[in-house]
Order: structure tokens, then sequence, then C-alpha cells
């Protein structure tokens, strides 16, 4: 499965704007980019996906590098409730492993006021 | 939907005992996971249902462990034996088949075992 590496930790300002990075330069042509936070003492929650495009949803806005080696998580205005553990997971569209989310340690992220 | 539901929240149990959580998925969806999350690091994967079928189950997942999904809707992990390295949240999710690689997971709030 292919990996993804992830800063530790993260700060940021509140209503600020935030860019998680992450880099997997060995992304296969089929594997899709997801996004999930995990609030402290909570599951995680999907924040957005895509595959070569960037994507905007009501959470967050996703940014993918043209070689599709990396890609940008994009908070635009940063609150409190936004920290979290962002974990970034590359998913494979088919075979045995379609099921499963690999979450690593992800980026701790701290938003101050 | 009323998301995905565990239950207990806790439990601490001594060394050698037994225990069951149970995940009650969101209504209609067939496919249902459990993970198991130790401290600092982010969950890992232990098994995979889709409807009453186990389809994946990861070397994680050792013989002391079964995980069941009677009817297709809610499911129930067992830890036999407990061990103090089994103390760790052990969470649900549930989903809907969307063509797979954009199907997303709803996880649960995740049942917290102590093991003295």
């Amino acid at each position: 499965d292919a990996k993804t590496t992830q800063p530790n930790s993260m700060e940021s300002n509140e209503e600020e704007p935030v860019h998680l990075p992450c880099n997997h330069s060995t992304i296969s042509g089929t594997d899709y980019i997801h996004w999930y936070r995990q609030l402290p003492s909570q599951g995680p929650e999907y924040v957005i996906h895509g595959l070569t495009s960037n994507v905007n949803n009501r959470m967050a806005s996703l940014a993918i590098a043209e070689d599709r080696k990396s890609s940008t998580l994009i908070l635009h205005r940063a609150t409190l409730r936004d920290a979290a553990v962002y974990y970034c997971i590359l998913r494979p569209d088919r075979g045995s492993t379609l099921g499963r989310l690999y979450f690593g340690r992800g980026t701790q992220l701290t938003v101050w006021p | 939907d009323t998301g995905v539901s565990q239950n207990p929240r806790h439990k601490i149990t001594k060394r050698g005992q037994n225990v069951t959580f149970r995940c009650d998925p969101i209504s209609e969806h067939n496919r249902l996971y459990w993970y198991r999350q130790t401290l600092g690091q982010g969950p890992e994967f232990l098994t995979y249902f889709q409807n009453e079928a186990q389809l994946e189950k990861s070397r994680l997942l050792s013989d002391r462990f079964s995980a069941e999904r009677p009817k297709g809707s809610f499911s129930t992990l067992e830890i036999q034996r407990t061990e103090q390295g089994d103390s760790a949240m052990y969470l649900c999710a549930s989903s809907r088949p969307t063509g797979g690689y954009g199907e997303t997971q709803y996880f649960g709030p995740g049942t917290r075992l102590l093991v003295l």
C-alpha cells in the first residue's frame, strides 16, 4: 500500500488559512487521496477526497499537484474547532484492500485564539 | 442518520478476562469496519464485513479476537483472555458502496479499553 508523509504538527492562528501538506511519491494512477480528521476523544471524520483535480467542499479544499506526488489540504479560515489530527490516506480503487483505510500518524493541528 | 454507535464507551477489565464490544452502524450501511487505536498512533485496521460476511482480517487480529455480524446489522468484537497490550481505543465504522474509492467511512465514538 502506498505510503504518505505528513508533518507531525502544525500551528495556526484562528481565522487564518491553514495549508496541511502531504507527500505521496509512490502513488499509483488509480489511488484516490482522502483526508480524514480526528477531534479529541472522537472517531475520525471524513473531510474530502480527490483523484487529479482540485476539490472544494464546505469543510475544506484539496489541492493536488500535477504529478500527484503531493497534495495540500486547505482550511480557509481556521477555527478553534478545527484543532485535530489530520490524516492523509491513499485509497486504491480496486483490489483486496479496498475496504481498509491506512491512517499513519497524521498532522496534529493546533489553533491559537 | 443517527450515526454509528458503540457500546460501552469505556471498559476496564483485569488481565485474562473476556470482553465484548458492540457496534451499531448507520442503518442501510452494508459495510462495517473495526479499527484499533493506541495512544499517539492513527487507527489500525482490524477487520471488515460486507453484510454478514467477514471479507478481510488484519494480521493484528490474533486468535484471541473474534468479530461477528450475524444478521448484517450490528457487530460484536470479542477479545478473549485480555492482555495489557490490548488496551486501546476500538473504533467501528460503516459505509455503503458508492463505487469503492469514493465511499466515506463514518466512525463511531469508540470504546476505550483498559486492561489492568
